[in-house]
């Protein structure tokens, strides 16, 4: 079964700019989220989709958005991009269940500079 | 404010000795945690998960402790290897909150051999 593919792997941009990232999860999985990993904040939840829908959101500015295709595929987007925005951003997909036993199987990110 | 701590940026263990890693949090209404490993270059790899109504997970070499009382988790590997040299990251949440996971900042193992 292939893993969690996120592209691109690297991505280069200066500020203002606007940027999308694409994950693709594993096949069967309904639920994708995304997290943002910086030296100084660890990893943070930034939203998670669930059959094209929303389903949380967590702390980040109105700049920060995604969107899920019907085929369980998801991107994200920064619009007007700021020097603190680089970081390692992550996905995550699952079967969309909550609890201990849902596990979240993660892609290798995008590394995201913005100079 | 850190709902998640992981107070030991690092760790340092022979070959063949018990690894303890620790965590610490501070919301009572956490559900369920979760251990990933991650190594440079790749994204996290789950490991071993507990429900907060136990107190005690096993996998393997794996083995995670909850002590709801003391709001303190911890990892122990045992006995520890050279390829689990990687950053562990500690993780909770809440069953209302989807699968959103509040993470600690990580802890660094380095297994000698």
């Amino acid at each position: 079964k292939a893993g969690v593919t996120q592209t691109p792997r690297y991505l280069i941009k200066t500020r203002g700019q606007q940027v999308t990232l694409s994950c693709s999860p594993i096949s069967g999985h309904r639920s994708v989220s995304w997290y943002q990993q910086t030296p100084g904040q660890g990893l943070q939840f930034l939203f998670e989709y669930f059959s094209e829908t929303q389903r949380n959101k967590g702390n980040f500015p109105g700049r920060f958005s995604g969107r899920q295709f019907s085929n369980s595929r998801s991107e994200m987007n920064v619009s007007t991009l700021e020097l603190g925005d680089s970081a390692l951003y992550l996905c995550a997909s699952s079967l969309g269940a909550t609890g201990a036993k849902n596990i979240q199987y993660f892609g290798a990110g995008t590394r995201l500079s913005v100079l | 404010d850190q709902q998640v701590k992981q107070n030991s940026p690092s760790l340092s263990v022979q070959e063949g000795r018990i690894s303890i890693l620790n965590c610490d949090y501070t919301n009572s209404m956490f559900d369920y945690f979760l251990w990933y490993k991650k190594y440079p270059a790749e994204g996290p790899t789950f490991l071993i998960s507990i429900s907060s109504i136990k107190d005690k997970n096993e996998d393997g070499r794996f083995t995670v402790f909850l002590n709801k009382s003391a709001k303190h988790l911890s990892l122990h590997i045992v006995p520890s290897q050279p390829g689990d040299s990687a950053v562990y990251f500690c993780a909770a949440g809440v069953n209302q909150a989807g699968t959103a996971l509040i993470f600690g900042k990580g802890t660094t193992l380095s297994v000698s051999s």
